[in-house]
């Protein structure tokens, strides 16, 4: 079965400063690859996703994650962030073809004036 | 486009009462999903439903919970009876069918407590 690792569980970082935060899969022949985004008291937004093609994807709000086939990772990263960064980031993986989504613990990020 | 509603927004109930959580997916979407969120556990999902028929419910935790999909358009997530380590916070999420990838819709939720 498919599982997900989020290495942090917090990042504080201070405004414009520039983040990643970490996400491993298990091994799989082929994997949709998700990350989605939680502000305080809302349900998930979708902030991009791999499908195939390319290895970098851009998605909404300035972030863009790499897709590495041979590490089994897919960090986002953004480069300057801003006050209203401030949410928690799931990372979901998903096997091709299957509907289940499995998602990693989540990452706190915190900016920083 | 309405997304996806969920109601109550929040409970708070007594441990031994029942809880109906509702739902409503997006029009024109077939999949919906049931998850549960706690700061121990994390994002669990739960059952989800394909054109109103339940595929896969092995993360529902015991027999206390129960969940239909009488139509396309509305969902419910029942615990009977409701005990304290339910308290959590309950998503549904809606896709359309399983086509080029699956990208789920998720509602505000409802936090449930249960004193």
């Amino acid at each position: 079965a498919q599982s997900v690792t989020q290495l942090d569980s917090q990042v504080p970082v201070f405004e414009e400063a520039p983040v990643e935060l970490r996400c491993n899969y298990s091994s799989s022949v082929s994997v949709y690859l998700f990350w989605y985004v939680q502000y305080p008291n809302q349900g998930l937004q979708l902030l991009l996703k791999y499908l195939s093609g390319s290895t970098l994807v851009k998605g909404i709000n300035g972030f863009e994650a790499e897709f590495n086939k041979s590490q089994t990772s897919f960090h986002l990263r953004k480069p300057s962030v801003h006050i209203s960064d401030t949410a928690e980031y799931f990372c979901a993986v998903s096997d091709k073809g299957a509907q289940k989504l499995v998602f990693g613990q989540g990452t706190r990020l915190t900016i920083n004036p | 486009d309405a997304g996806v509603i969920q109601s109550p927004r929040h409970e708070v109930t007594e441990m031994g009462q029942e809880v109906t959580l509702r739902c409503k997916p997006i029009s024109g979407h077939n999949s919906l999903f049931w998850y549960r969120q706690t700061m121990m556990r994390g994002l669990e999902l739960l059952i989800y439903f394909n054109n109103n028929v339940p595929i896969d419910d092995s993360g529902m935790p015991e027999d206390r919970f129960s969940a239909k999909m009488p139509n396309a358009s509305f969902s419910t997530l029942k615990i009977q009876p409701s005990e304290p380590r339910d308290s959590a916070v309950y998503f549904c999420a809606s896709s359309p069918q399983a086509g080029e990838y699956n990208e789920q819709f998720f509602g505000p939720g409802t936090r449930l407590t249960v004193l």
